[in-house]
This record gives C-alpha cells, structure tokens and sequence, in this order.
C-alpha cells in the first residue's frame, strides 16, 4: 500500500532536548511539507522540500531544522531553540504540481514538559 | 498576505444539509480546496475547483466559488453522524505551497 507514514503517534520530551520526527513516503512525491497543528491555529507550514537536498522555510521554521537526503525521507527536528514545541506535526506530500492533492500521514503529537 | 477565513463552528442534525463557508484574500489564488480531519487523524482531500469554475458537484458534496466576493462554500447533502470533523478551506496561489485556514468543526447530531 502506497502512503506516508510518521512515527511514532506519539511522542514525550523534556524541555531543552532536541527530538526528531520521522516521515517516510512511498508515492514516490517530489514534494514533502512539515506542518504544525495547534487547537484553533489550524495548520501551519515549518518547512518544505520540493526536490532531494533542497528545502525552504515556511511560516514558522524558527526552533526547527530539515533534511532531505532521499526522495522518500524528510525528517523534522524540534529543537531546544523552539518555544513552543508541543503540539501536533502532520507530514504531506505531492507531486509537485499544484492541482496535485496533498497526501497526509497521521501525524505525530508531540508533548514537551 | 494571503488569509483564509472560517468559522469555527457548526452543528447539524443528521439527515440536514451543511454549509461551511470560507472567504480568502488572494485575488491570484489558482486552486481552492476543502480537505476533512477525523479526531487525531491527518487530512483527506474532499475536493477541490478550478478558480475559473463556480460550481462542482461530487455526490453528496457541492463547492460553490464566488470569485468576485473571494467566497467558497461546501455544502454537503443528507449529512451523517460520521461527517463529524475538521473541514479546512485552503487556496493555491501557483506556488507550491497551500494556505489553510483555522478550520470548521462540524458536529452532527442523531
């Protein structure tokens, strides 16, 4: 079955401990997204990547970093430098073009204490 | 910038139909879409429209665009219990990336 997934569900920190999310596709998308979610806020983009070894700041990209080493991989990394870091982190993906749908994996709920 | 504007809340007995409404900003906006959340889920499409169309039909669901009033509207016909969720309204301006808004909560009822 092809999808994106994101591990795990859920996720437990201590504040000033960095933490990475995962997110894995097999739809063989150019395109991946980071989004946060907080109640009432809807969604929020971090970051986004449309091709392998590039990405771009979205909204809210301060406290977080990217990577894209390979087409199907686009790991989140919640730093200590974020103020804020609990809350819910959905990944998507598409093929790039616009009137392409945005895949969503189940997200990960982050909570930092 | 661009802004997506919903409101937040709208509650339905089962067998209505709803109407969740969004207005957006962006006068460039290409694509408009409407996607669903399910408690602790991640997001569906529903469907979208073309900005040069003012009405799509799928089944149950109707997308009506006012592209002068920067209006869009979903409408969903003999609604159910299992309709209950987030409905996010978000547009595409030929980037590639969308703009949500903060989402509709819609609760049925039996």
């Amino acid at each position: 079955d092809g999808g994106i997934t994101q591990s795990p569900k859920y996720l437990f920190r201590k504040e000033g401990q960095n933490v990475t999310l995962s997110c894995e596709q097999n739809l063989n998308h150019d395109a991946m997204y980071w989004y946060r979610q907080d109640p009432g806020q809807g969604l929020r983009l971090i970051y986004y990547s449309q091709i392998v070894n590039d990405f771009q700041k979205g909204d809210i990209a301060e406290g977080y970093s990217v990577s894209r080493e390979k087409k199907e991989s686009f790991p989140l990394t919640v730093t200590s430098a974020q103020k804020n870091p609990t809350a819910f982190y959905l990944c998507a993906s598409t093929r790039g073009r616009e009137s392409d749908e945005q895949y969503f994996g189940p997200g990960t709920r982050l909570t930092v204490t | 910038g661009e802004d997506v504007e919903q409101s937040l809340f709208l509650s339905v007995r089962e067998g209505d139909s709803s109407v969740i409404n969004c207005t957006y900003t962006d006068s460039s906006s290409t694509y408009l879409y409407w996607y669903k959340q399910e408690p602790g889920a991640g997001l569906q499409l529903l469907t979208y429209i073309f900005s040069n169309m003012d009405m799509k039909q799928d089944q149950r669901l109707t997308v009506l665009l006012n592209k002068k009033d920067k209006h869009l509207s979903l409408r969903i016909a003999d609604t159910q219990t299992g309709d209950s969720a987030i409905y996010f309204c978000a547009e595409s301006n030929g980037y590639s990336t969308l703009t949500f808004g903060k989402g509709t909560m819609l609760l049925v009822s039996p």
